[in-house]
């Protein structure tokens, strides 16, 4: 079976960074991605890791450790508009089939 | 800039109703899948498809069917629907030569089964 764990919610204030964590156990690993759903929109790209290290995109940076079975994303300098719902995903097939985690809901305070 | 439309984009329907959800994408993907996502949890891949006449059963069991005729046009049918099939349910495509398979999801259609 595949799983992803990744928290359910977290919390922070504006202008603060916060790290959201992803953990996995799939049958296959091509590469980990990183969507942003707003509350009622469509989930949107992020980043994406296939080697182990820091990709950085702007304010936000993600992060892989293939030995580990570990992500993270990184997102610095918090806006209010960051306040959303963040989806880890496996990529277990090369054809593209993914499997999602259950979402890490961050709420930005003023 | 995406372009992966998605309608109708809310549904109120009876019990036992034949429905169709359509998803429509203008990129040229080869890949387009179907998940079925509840208010706040994680998304559910249901079906999906590699290319013209290749559909395959996702991780969770679903009553739906679905078909891939035409590249860019992925319908999704419910043959009776039952109030256990309220949900949201988004469609996504891709393309990618093995590894970094970005999805590009549309705004998704959320159905009410009474």
């Amino acid at each position: 079976g595949q799983s992803l764990e990744q928290p359910s919610e977290v919390t922070a204030v504006e202008g603060a960074i916060v790290q959201i964590n992803c953990t996995y156990q799939t049958s296959g690993f091509y590469g980990l991605s990183w969507y942003q759903q707003h509350d009622g929109g469509a989930p949107t790209f992020l980043s994406y890791n296939a080697l182990d290290g820091l990709e950085e995109t702007g304010r936000f940076s993600s992060f892989l450790s293939r030995s580990d079975s570990y992500g993270y994303l990184l997102l610095q300098e918090l806006q209010m508009k960051d306040s959303a719902s963040y989806f880890c995903a496996v990529q277990t097939t090369n054809a593209g089939k993914s499997t999602f985690g259950d979402g890490t809901t961050l709420t930005v305070k003023p | 800039e995406a372009d992966i439309y998605q309608t109708p984009r809310y549904l109120v329907i009876g019990t036992g109703k034949k429905i169709t959800l359509e998803c429509s994408q203008t990129m040229g993907h080869d890949k387009m899948y179907w998940y079925q996502q509840d208010p706040g949890m994680e998304l559910h891949l249901i079906h999906y498809s590699y290319g013209v006449n290749s559909t395959e059963k996702g991780d969770l069991s679903s009553e739906s069917t679905v078909s891939r005729i035409r590249t860019e046009h992925f319908p999704l049918t419910l043959e009776s629907a039952r109030p256990s099939h309220t949900s949201q349910y988004l469609c996504a495509s891709s393309v990618g030569a093995g590894a970094k398979n970005i999805q590009y999801f549309g705004a998704g259609t959320r159905l009410s089964v009474l």
